[in-house]
């Protein structure tokens, strides 16, 4: 069964850092590209990251350009996204989308 | 590239049809041929569930009252008879430059 599990969000003070991870299982992880998506409370879905199956190709939403960084780690088939500088407006839910399959979502709150 | 989906909301019987449309601002064929328009389905409380890929092409475990079609850049979600579970949210998706969502359209029973 392929499955995708997000961890790593909470609460945190504007300008600080979070760094999630999503655990894969069920596919072969180094062969698809994989994607950070995520949904700010009662609102729709924004792709905000994603990264080549063999990590030579990143790209990143205009809004997190320069403060977010994703990476992956084929060995453990984990997938991560290093959030700095956090501002109110990243406050949402985060979901892990690879192999057409969904994450649970882990929420991150920004917050004073 | 922009997704427009119609209607936003979608008041529909139970067992009778519904049909969801998205549009995207450019042509959704891809350098390699395939056209990636996904469907997703989000019920309340829970995470997207990806429903129909690549125009038409049904998740395992999907039902059959579900089916995408459409070509270019128009393309519709129709459910033959729907279902109490079939309340929530419909994003239409594009993968083909980058990742972008149609705005979601609400299904809710009369």
């Amino acid at each position: 069964e392929v499955q995708l599990v997000e961890s790593g969000g909470g609460l945190v003070q504007p300008g600080g850092s979070l760094r999630l991870s999503c655990a894969a299982s069920g596919f072969t992880f180094p062969n698809y590209w994989m994607h950070w998506v995520r949904q700010a409370p009662g609102k729709g879905l924004e792709w905000v990251a994603n990264i080549k199956h063999d990590g030579s190709d990143k790209y990143y939403v205009d809004s997190v350009k320069g403060r977010f960084t994703i990476s992956t780690d084929n060995a453990k088939n984990s997938l991560y996204l290093q959030m700095n500088s956090l501002r109110a407006e990243d406050t949402a839910v985060y979901y892990c989308l690879g192999a057409r399959t969904w994450g649970q979502g882990t929420l991150v709150t920004v917050s004073s | 590239i922009v997704m427009t989906q119609t209607p936003l909301s979608s008041p529909v019987t139970l067992g009778q049809p519904a049909s969801i449309s998205c549009r995207s601002s450019q042509s959704l064929v891809h350098t390699d041929g395939n056209t990636y328009l996904s469907w997703l389905q989000q019920r309340p409380g829970q995470p997207p569930r990806l429903l129909i890929y690549e125009i038409s092409n049904r998740l395992s475990g999907v039902p059959d009252r579900f089916s995408g079609s459409g070509a270019g850049t128009d393309f519709t979600l129709k459910i033959s008879r729907v279902e109490a579970e079939d309340v929530g949210v419909y994003y239409c998706m594009q993968g083909t430059q980058f990742i972008t969502f149609g705005q979601g359209t609400r299904l809710e029973i009369k």
